[in-house]
Order: structure tokens, then C-alpha cells, then sequence
């Protein structure tokens, strides 16, 4: 059980184009959802904190105009990245978690922004 | 800085070694846990010690924490190739609401 995935797995797009990546936890009910960049040769960066029908919490340096997350139900939410830029190219990784019993990870998103 | 740090950031042994990595944090934690990503994956959950334990064991890993001095360590005993992969810690801190933070990494290389 605990199983989390996140799709696509990869996408390229142009600059200036807006990109959604979803993450579902598929066999739990996710009470908070976690959103993680992570450049290369980096570490996992904390972006925000989403709890399913409230507002994401950012982490301080994320632009949320920029970083649209949606946490529309207790199995999905979604990171868009908007007016995407060569700079915003990096792994993008989602956990859900249920109560406290730690955070399941999702396999990753790589964006690369032309 | 959000991350704990590690070290060492890149280490190389011989398949057999043992390999050991340092974490320290900064703040009061819930629990320390270790993850394993190769390259260009995702993360794989290794091991979680909580904050009052001292040591933790599964198959050829050990965990040891030490809360007074901010500090984990993982150990690998006989060290495989297949190990290769960069190792993270990473804190839930106390009154985060569930927020990892991670260390650096080490970057771990098992030569056959």
C-alpha cells in the first residue's frame, strides 16, 4: 500500500508555456500533499505544503503565481508551473502523506523548458 | 539554510566496504529519516528513527541518532555495487506539520 504516482514523467515544453504535473496518491486518502524541486547533482527542496481544500503553503523564495498548486481532492493535487522558463527546468517530486506515519514519495517529474 | 547537512558529499569504496554517512540538523525533530535516489529516479524510503531512539538495524543498514549532538549517521555494511546511488537525510521537525527537510546527500560509489 502507499503507493503515490505522478504524471507525466517527463515533459519538454517552450518557454512561455504553462505545464501541470498531477500527483495522486492511489490506494490512501492524502490529508497533506508535498511539492519538491530537485536540480541536478542538488537535494530535494521543499516548495510548499498542500492540504486538501485550503490555500498551499509556500516555502519562503517560491513565487505561488508562479507555482499554482491545487489540492482539489484527498487523492490529487496538481503543480502547474506557469510561463515556464529554461530556469524552471528541474525534478519535480510530490509526497502525500496520511496522519503522521510519514510521507510517501511520487517517482518525479522532469520538466525541461526549451 | 532549509537543509541539514551531510557528509561526506561524495565517497568511493571498494565493494565489501562498509560506507559511512554523516547527517547533521538544526532543530528539535520528531524523527530522522534516510532515503536512497539513483540517478534520475525517485526516492526509496530506507529507514526512520525516531527521537528517542538511539539506534535502528535493517539488513545490512544501521541507524544511529544522537539528539544532543544534531547528528545521524547510516552505515552500509558490506557494501554492494548495486548500492551506488545517492543517500539524503531528512528531518520532521517538531511543530512543522510534517515537513522533511533534507540534507545535502552524499553521493555514494561502490566499485565491483
Amino acid at each position: 500500500g502507499a503507493v503515490v504516482s505522478q504524471h507525466p514523467s517527463w515533459v519538454i515544453c517552450k518557454s512561455g508555456t504553462s505545464v501541470k504535473i498531477e500527483c495522486r496518491s492511489l490506494d490512501f486518502q492524502a490529508t497533506t500533499m508535498f511539492w519538491y524541486r530537485q536540480f541536478p547533482k542538488q537535494s530535494l527542496m521543499l516548495m510548499a505544503t498542500s492540504n486538501e481544500g485550503s490555500k498551499a503553503t509556500y516555502e519562503q523564495g517560491v513565487e505561488k503565481d508562479k507555482f499554482l498548486i491545487n489540492h482539489a481532492s484527498l487523492t490529487l493535487s496538481t503543480l502547474t508551473v506557469t510561463s515556464a522558463h529554461p530556469e524552471d527546468s528541474s525534478f519535480y517530486i510530490c509526497s502525500a502523506s496520511r496522519d503522521r506515519d510519514g510521507q510517501f514519495f511520487g517517482p518525479g517529474t522532469r520538466l525541461t523548458v526549451l | 539554510s532549509q537543509q541539514g547537512e551531510e557528509d561526506p558529499q561524495a565517497l568511493s569504496i571498494q565493494e565489501g566496504e562498509n560506507a559511512t554517512m554523516n547527517c547533521s540538523y538544526k532543530t528539535s525533530i520528531n524523527n530522522l529519516q534516510w532515503y536512497r535516489q539513483n540517478s534520475g529516479r525517485g526516492l526509496v524510503h530506507l529507514i526512520l528513527i525516531r527521537s528517542n531512539e538511539r539506534e535502528k538495524h535493517s539488513g545490512r543498514l544501521r541507524v544511529t541518532l544522537d539528539t544532543s549532538k544534531k547528528s545521524s549517521s547510516l552505515l552500509i555494511t558490506a557494501s554492494r555495487a548495486a548500492d551506488t546511488a545517492s543517500y539524503f537525510c531528512a528531518t520532521d521537525a517538531r511543530n512543522q506539520g510534517g515537513k522533511l527537510i533534507f540534507g545535502q546527500g552524499t553521493e555514494l560509489s561502490v566499485k565491483p
